[in-house]
């Protein structure tokens, strides 16, 4: 199976709020709400942000929220902070042990 | 607090072979999933294949089937990636990571990483 596709890059001025997309197929994203997000800033180690579509672990800022259309997922970060400069990856459930990230998303604070 | 240490970096030549680790605690290492990830330079996340440390259950993505083993030494808490015969192409960062995982292989989230094994070929 493919890699989930995302956006090369996006990029937002501070306080703004920016959506990065991540689509699949019916077979993974679209199939299951088993799709989680990670903020990977380079030098360390990946951070879970999102899970189960829309569900945020303790300790997550809110302005960090996703969201899921057919099969296109979503993340967005409300009130853009130069802390959140990072790559950030989707990943899905994809079927029996079939796990797929996307090809990650540099976000960039003007 | 549940943490995941991984061993440090490794320089090896093409032909060789390496076994990287990775060890839990803060909790029931035996219990839980743990999945390999790689990044090679410049390149995004990929999902190598996850280990069952309780009975070291294995399943690999089918692009590393054969490429790699993953391991479990349960006395030691650890879980281990090998390769008998490295390639340049292995070089790449290479993340371990607990996996809550449903009956039926239903990933849900990767909730806690390694700090990273940058291992390098290059002859």
């Amino acid at each position: 199976q493919s890699a989930l596709t995302q956006p090369r890059s996006v990029s937002g001025s501070p306080g703004q709020s920016i959506t990065i997309s991540c689509t699949g197929t019916r077979t993974d994203v679209g199939g299951f709400n088993f799709v989680s997000w990670y903020q990977h800033v380079a030098g360390k180690a990946p951070k879970l942000i999102i899970y189960d579509v829309t569900k945020r672990p303790s300790g997550v800022p809110d302005r960090f929220s996703g969201s899921k259309s057919g099969n296109t997922a979503s993340l967005t970060i409300s009130g853009l902070q130069a802390a959140d400069e990072a790559d950030y990856y989707c990943c899905s459930y994809g079927g029996w042990y079939i796990i797929l990230f996307g090809g990650g998303t540099k976000v960039t604070v003007l | 607090e549940v943490k995941l240490v991984q061993s440090g970096a490794e320089v090896k030549k093409p032909g060789e072979s390496l076994k990287i680790s990775c060890q839990g605690s803060g909790y029931n290492f035996l219990s839980q999933w743990i999945a390999w990830v790689r990044q090679q330079p410049g390149k995004g996340l990929e999902y190598v294949g996850l280990i069952f440390p309780g009975d070291s259950d294995t399943r690999y993505s089918p692009s590393f089937e054969g490429q790699v083993t993953m391991s479990a030494d349960k006395s030691l808490g650890t879980a281990s990636l090998h390769w008998s015969s490295l390639k340049a192409s292995d070089t790449a960062i290479y993340y371990c990571a607990r996996a809550q995982i449903y009956s039926g292989g239903v990933l849900e989230r990767f909730d806690s990483w390694g700090q990273g094994t940058l291992v390098t070929v290059s002859s």
